[in-house]
């Protein structure tokens, strides 16, 4: 069945440091590729998003990758700051999200 | 801005009870949504809705749930006999067109604890 496997599952990084957290997809046919950040007991909320027309999108201190052909897609983080931190989720999508097992960023002051 | 909105925040319930989670989506999204989140780990899947009935659903979506869109405005999820196993956060979620190409806008939750 479709799948997305994210890593690393937890990340410490220095403040001011860069991010990267990784995920792959099965379903060839997924073109939608959104990024969530989900604090504890609340909604994930969308980050970032890419479609599968476009290879990489930048939004201030984040930015997604995404490679079709090799099913990767990344998030990378600039000047990480503390209140970075939380756990991130990348997710696939045809019809319906698929999301990967969750990524806790902590940044370190 | 408009909201995904659910009812209630909290259930909690003896096991074999029926629940009945509702949400309110944005009001010109035509499809609808259920996930479900176990603590501590990542949000799953349930199913999509549209056009009155359902598009598709996970094999967590069993003969126990069911959905329904009552009027113009709610859109629920019913566990007829709820398990241990139930106990975690549901999200329903909206989005103006397919999935594949549009944002879904999530609902605040509800927690249901089966005892």
């Amino acid at each position: 069945g479709e799948n997305v496997e994210q890593h690393p599952s937890t990340l410490s990084v220095q403040e001011g440091d860069s991010a990267v957290i990784k995920c792959t997809y099965s379903d060839s046919a997924s073109n939608y590729f959104p990024w969530y950040k989900q604090e504890l007991g609340k909604r994930p909320q969308l980050i970032i998003d890419i479609r599968s027309n476009v290879g990489e999108k930048k939004d201030q201190r984040i930015a997604v990758t995404l490679n079709k052909t090799a099913k990767h897609f990344s998030l990378h983080i600039t000047e990480t700051q503390p209140e970075d931190s939380t756990v991130y989720f990348c997710a696939a999508s045809s019809y319906k999200l698929i999301f990967g097992s969750g990524t806790r960023l902590l940044v370190r002051p | 801005e408009p909201e995904v909105t659910q009812t209630p925040s909290h259930q909690v319930t003896q096991m074999g009870q029926e629940v009945i989670l509702r949400c309110v989506p944005i009001s010109n999204h035509l499809y609808f949504y259920w996930y479900r989140q176990i603590l501590g780990q990542k949000v799953e899947f349930l199913v999509s809705f549209y056009n009155n009935e359902i598009s598709e659903k996970s094999e967590i979506f069993d003969d126990q749930f069911s959905v329904e869109r009552p009027d113009g405005s709610n859109f629920t999820l019913k566990i007829r006999s709820t398990k241990l196993e139930d106990s975690a956060m549901y999200f329903c979620a909206s989005s103006e067109g397919l999935a594949g190409h549009n944002e879904q806008f999530f609902g605040p939750g509800t927690r249901l604890t089966v005892l």
